[in-house]
């Protein structure tokens, strides 16, 4: 199995549709990503948690929000999407350093 | 003005040569700086990192360079190979804050046999 697991892989939804996206890891590590990749503009990053407690908003959190739901379940969710959000979405975990990201596999998401 | 700046957007070789990819971040205190390689249709996976107290690191045909006067990293490829095609990121965090790490926009690889 993979260290990090994302579902679904691909989704199509329609605009103003909430949706959610999950993210699992057997890392065993406290931190954990949600960055949102477009062409041309590398990886952005949406939210991020350090501990079960703790979430903090990235650069590009507006219209996004975050659930962690346990150490290694964490959750990205659209309220209401809108066709710029559509993106491939990774999750990742990393150790207490916060060296060495391990990343999903991606969640292409399209909002039409 | 971006956090990490990466140059060239595309790069192509023939299989056999070196391949540079370029790193310039803006903040001083920054102490991390990984590199990633993505291909097609998987998440970005770690290839070699290097920390601020050393200027290089090598691991096989790949090496990092660090210029931390200069601000900026690089990457290099030798004996490219048709299976180091893929995008390659540079990221570094803002200042010591470890765990935030920011992206370079990616560098398109293609190796030409």
């Amino acid at each position: 199995d993979a260290d990090v697991t994302q579902t679904p892989r691909n989704r199509i939804t329609k605009t103003g549709k909430r949706i959610m996206l999950e993210c699992s890891q057997t890392k065993g590590h406290d931190r954990m990503y949600w960055y949102r990749q477009d062409p041309g503009l590398g990886l952005r990053l949406i939210y991020y948690s350090f501990d079960v407690k703790d979430i903090n908003k990235g650069e590009i959190s507006d219209g996004y929000s975050v659930s962690r739901q346990a150490q290694a379940k964490f959750s990205l969710s659209l309220e209401s999407a809108i066709p710029n959000q559509t993106a491939l979405y990774f999750c990742a975990t990393s150790d207490v350093g916060g060296y060495g990201y391990t990343f999903g596999s991606g969640t292409r998401l399209t909002v039409v | 003005g971006e956090n990490v700046e990466q140059h060239p957007s595309t790069l192509s070789v023939q299989e056999g040569d070196s391949a540079v990819i370029k790193c310039t971040y803006s903040d001083s205190a920054s102490n991390y700086f990984p590199w990633y390689k993505q291909e097609l249709g998987k998440g970005p996976q770690l290839i070699i990192d290097i920390r601020s107290n050393v200027g290089e690191k090598k691991d096989q045909r790949i090496a990092v360079t660090l210029n931390k006067t200069a601000k900026h990293f690089s990457l290099h490829i030798t004996e490219t190979q048709p299976e180091d095609s893929a995008v390659y990121f540079c990221a570094a965090p803002r200042g010591s804050t470890l765990g935030r790490l920011y992206f370079g926009r990616g560098t398109q690889l293609t190796v030409w046999p």
